[in-house]
């Protein structure tokens, strides 16, 4: 069975600190990993999307990493700011002829003053 | 145009009530998707259409009932809910289900949260 686990399941940081937060998979076929933000009550925001042969990819502050082999990804924040506030979650595409997404249940992270 | 709409944004409804809820995108994609999402939990899908067409409904109860008019609406008709119907619903899109990975990137509405009394 496909699945995605993520941690911490939530975080508290101060404003300004860097975090990193962490998804490991079993999906099979692997297509493509992606981290999503989500604010409260609203619907998810993509920050970044990579495939097999990508091992890391940047949006501004945000830095997602892939290890293929070990099935790991992560999600660096850099230089916090409250509005960073959210849940991320990790998603995971198979790829099957109708491709399937995997949620993983997210980090709830909390940025402090 | 690169957005996903929803309305109603809020939703309260007696058990005895029907409504629908309404998702629209004009990015020219062809598969649209229903999601429910329980506070603190990941997105479950629901039902996904692909060129206008149910290809995929994942055991959802009769009492929700989706409809595609065309490919850039996708409607989530509501009827006899139970309070534990209450969520978040996101509609999402993407170019296409089948193919590369490129065309399966799914772009979420900002959802409808719904209260059933």
């Amino acid at each position: 069975k496909n699945q995605v686990e993520q941690s911490p399941q939530s975080l508290i940081i101060l404003e300004g600190k860097n975090c990193t937060l962490q998804c490991n998979y079993t999906v099979s076929p692997f297509s493509n990993l992606r981290w999503y933000k989500q604010d409260t009550g609203r619907g998810p925001v993509s920050l970044t999307i990579m495939t097999f042969s990508e091992n890391t990819k940047s949006n501004g502050r945000y830095t997602a990493t892939l290890d293929a082999d070990t099935k790991q990804s992560s999600l660096h924040i850099t230089a916090s700011q409250l509005s960073d506030s959210a849940s991320y979650i990790c998603v995971v595409s198979d790829r099957g002829g109708y491709s399937t997404l995997t949620f993983g249940k997210g980090t709830m992270l909390l940025v402090s003053p | 145009d690169t957005e996903v709409t929803q309305t109603p944004k809020h939703l309260v409804m007696g058990m005895t009530n029907k409504k629908s809820l309404k998702c629209e995108q004009h990015m020219g994609h062809r598969a649209m998707y229903w999601y429910k999402q329980k506070a603190k939990k990941p997105p479950e899908l629901m039902f996904v259409y692909s060129y206008e067409k149910l290809s995929i409904n994942e055991s959802v109860p009769s009492r929700f009932s989706p409809e595609c008019p065309n490919s850039s609406l996708l409607n989530l008709h509501l009827h006899a809910l139970q309070p534990e119907d209450s969520a978040l619903y996101l509609c999402a899109s993407s170019q296409d289900r089948a193919g590369g990975w490129s065309y399966n990137e799914q772009f979420f509405g900002p959802g409808t949260r719904l209260t059933v009394l």
